[in-house]
Order: structure tokens, then sequence, then C-alpha cells
């Protein structure tokens, strides 16, 4: 079973930052936090990933708190090519994905 | 990112015949691994392909159903046998690069079942 707890769907205007929470309580020491989208009827695109420390690259910034039970990916200007559906996974190493539910983010006009 | 080739793209097929996926990646991978997506579910793992020896599947896969190979670092295949309309999915595979950890995903075969 997936290990994460995500909203099933959030709205957000075009040009401001979407905010996208997960949590993973149950996370161990030598787990990372993924996050991967998929656009429709596209194959899952990896974002970002990190295992304690705050993380950024061109397409998004992750927050990790700091006990870890919680994680923040943030788009920060979102776009309308953004709207897709967006999965937090806690995966050890190469270890395989396991995918929950998962966010819809809807990128509004 | 891994360049990774999946075929056919699509596919109708009958039922009780099998169709078999092909995955090619385009440099040498640790992990490859066989998803399926039911329509508008998320995806499940369906097996980790292993190198010159037999797939690992996961809990309801198995593989008389879903016979796997993956006789070198860069090329697996998926079977999906004696296919009943259930099996129409969009079947992906995903792979793992040497020094990386990230997993980077085909584009998917979308199978219908009639």
């Amino acid at each position: 079973d997936a290990k994460t707890t995500q909203p099933p769907s959030m709205d957000c205007a075009e040009g401001r930052a979407a905010n996208l929470p997960c949590n993973h309580s149950t996370i161990s020491g030598n787990e990372y936090v993924y996050w991967y989208r998929q656009i429709h009827s596209q194959g899952p695109q990896y974002i970002i990933h990190g295992l304690k420390n705050n993380e950024t690259n061109e397409m998004a910034s992750l927050i990790i708190t700091e006990d870890r039970k919680s994680s923040t990916l943030i788009l920060p200007h979102a776009t309308l090519r953004d709207t897709a559906v967006y999965y937090c996974i806690v995966r050890v190493d190469t270890d395989k994905l396991i995918f929950g539910t998962g966010t819809r983010l809807q990128v509004f006009p | 990112s891994a360049v990774i080739s999946q075929k056919p793209s699509r596919d109708i097929c009958q039922r009780g015949t099998s169709l078999t996926i092909q995955c090619q990646v385009d440099s040498q991978v640790t992990m490859m691994f066989w998803y399926r997506q039911q329509p508008g579910q998320s995806l499940t793992l369906i097996a980790t392909a292993n190198q010159g020896s037999e797939a690992t599947y996961e809990s309801g896969f198995v593989i008389d159903k879903f016979p796997i190979s993956r006789p070198n670092l860069t090329f697996s295949t998926l079977t999906v046998s004696n296919m009943s309309p259930e099996d129409s999915s969009i079947y992906l595979c995903s792979v793992v690069r040497w020094g990386n950890t990230e997993a980077f995903f085909g584009q998917g075969t979308r199978l219908t079942v009639v």
C-alpha cells in the first residue's frame, strides 16, 4: 500500500505558486520522498526528490519538515501545462515506486 | 533522463489472445519495472524484471498471466496472456539508470480487449 496521503484535488491560478502537500508520517530513516506527475495520457514524469534537506531544481522546490513526516511540492509559477496528477512517493534508494492516488492539480487562467 | 521506447503504443486485441509489449532503453539500466494503469486509476506495479532470471511479481499478479523477460540490461518484454476485457489498460515500462535513483517511464501501451 502507498505510504503517503495527499488531497485528491487542488486548484491554482495561472502564474501563482502551487503548493501541494503530502503526509508521510511512517517514513523510515532511509526512505526518500519522490514527486512525479502524470499529464493526461502520458507516462509519469519525474519532478524532484529529497531525503531531509529542501531541494530545488528547474521544475520545482521540495520542502521537507524537520521530522520528515510531511512535505510540500512547490511549483513557483504555475502554468496551464502544469495541470496534471501529482504523486508523492516514499522510496528506498532504487527500489520500486508504489503509487497512491495522487493530487489532481487544475491550473486555471 | 533515459530514452525509453515502448512498442506497440496501442493495440486492440481479441479476447483469448496474447500480446507482447516491448520496452527498449537507449542505455544500460539497473532496474526495470512494469506497471498497469486501469482507466481512471493510479499506477499499479505488476513486477520487477530481473536480468537473466525470473521476474519478481507483486501480490495479485502471476507469471502465467503476465510472463516477463529481460534478456539484457536494455530490453524487456511483458506479455498479457489469454486476454479478457478486464485487461484493457495502459501498460508502462519504468527504468532506473546506472548511477541514478530516479525512475523514468515510457509513454505506455494502450491496450483495448474486445
